[in-house]
């Protein structure tokens, strides 16, 4: 089973800054990767799978790219509703997720 | 438009079971397995397993093997998860989620939760 270890636990970042968030696995997931966001009592919402493609309706201020065992999600200009959770997950086998970056505000 | 629509919240002693259901609209119920996900309060999701919604055959993920269970009425489009010998750490909100079309486990679907509160 891949372990996701995602840094920085957290980003203190202001509106209009860019984002970068990392995903690393232990082992490699090719590019079966996702990216969700997370807001407060809310269920997660997709925003990329197969490390790189935008789920449907997602901005395009919002990509990811990597493979294998690193990966990473940018925000290019940071949107106040931007601010939330944001989790890994691979489905290489079996499905995990990593433990979480709080995007907030500075 | 697709829904997953869960039962609500439950609060549960030390030892009981529960079981979480999972109803299903917009889409053929059989065209695509289901997900179950944990969250515990400030954690991450955690992945309990899946079941093959055409055939029932569940696969459930290591650490979740035995006191969970997932099942099916697929007369009514619904899922179900069981969870037995119910312990603190059982705690959490529990989705049922569903996959893109091409994919079982990119989740974008997913059920409102169910609270399962484990407490003496």
């Amino acid at each position: 089973e891949s372990v996701l270890t995602q840094s920085p636990d957290t980003l203190s970042l202001s509106p209009g800054q860019r984002a970068t968030l990392s995903c690393r696995a232990s082992q490699s997931v090719s590019s079966y990767l996702a990216w969700y966001q997370q807001k407060p009592g809310q269920a997660p919402r997709l925003l990329i799978y197969d490390a790189s493609s935008r789920a449907t309706g997602i901005p395009d201020r919002f990509s990811g790219s990597g493979s294998g065992t690193d990966f990473t999600l940018t925000i290019t200009r940071l949107e106040p509703e931007d601010f939330a959770v944001y989790y890994c997950q691979q489905y290489g086998s079996p499905l995990t997720f990593g433990g979480g970056t709080k995007v907030e505000i500075k | 438009q697709v829904q997953l629509v869960q039962s609500g919240s439950e609060l549960k002693k030390p030892g009981a079971s529960v079981k979480v259901s999972c109803k299903t609209s917009g889409y053929t119920f059989t065209m695509f397995g289901m997900n179950w996900v944990r969250q515990a309060p400030g954690q991450g999701p955690e992945w309990l397993g899946w079941i093959n919604t055409r055939t029932g055959k569940p696969t459930y993920a290591q650490n979740f093997e035995g006191r969970f269970v997932f099942s099916l009425d697929t007369s009514i489009s619904t899922a179900y998860l069981q969870i037995s010998g119910l312990k603190a750490d059982d705690s959490a909100v529990y989705y049922c989620a569903r996959g893109i079309d091409g994919s079982d486990y990119v989740i974008v679907y997913w059920g409102q939760g169910t609270l399962v509160t484990v407490s003496s």
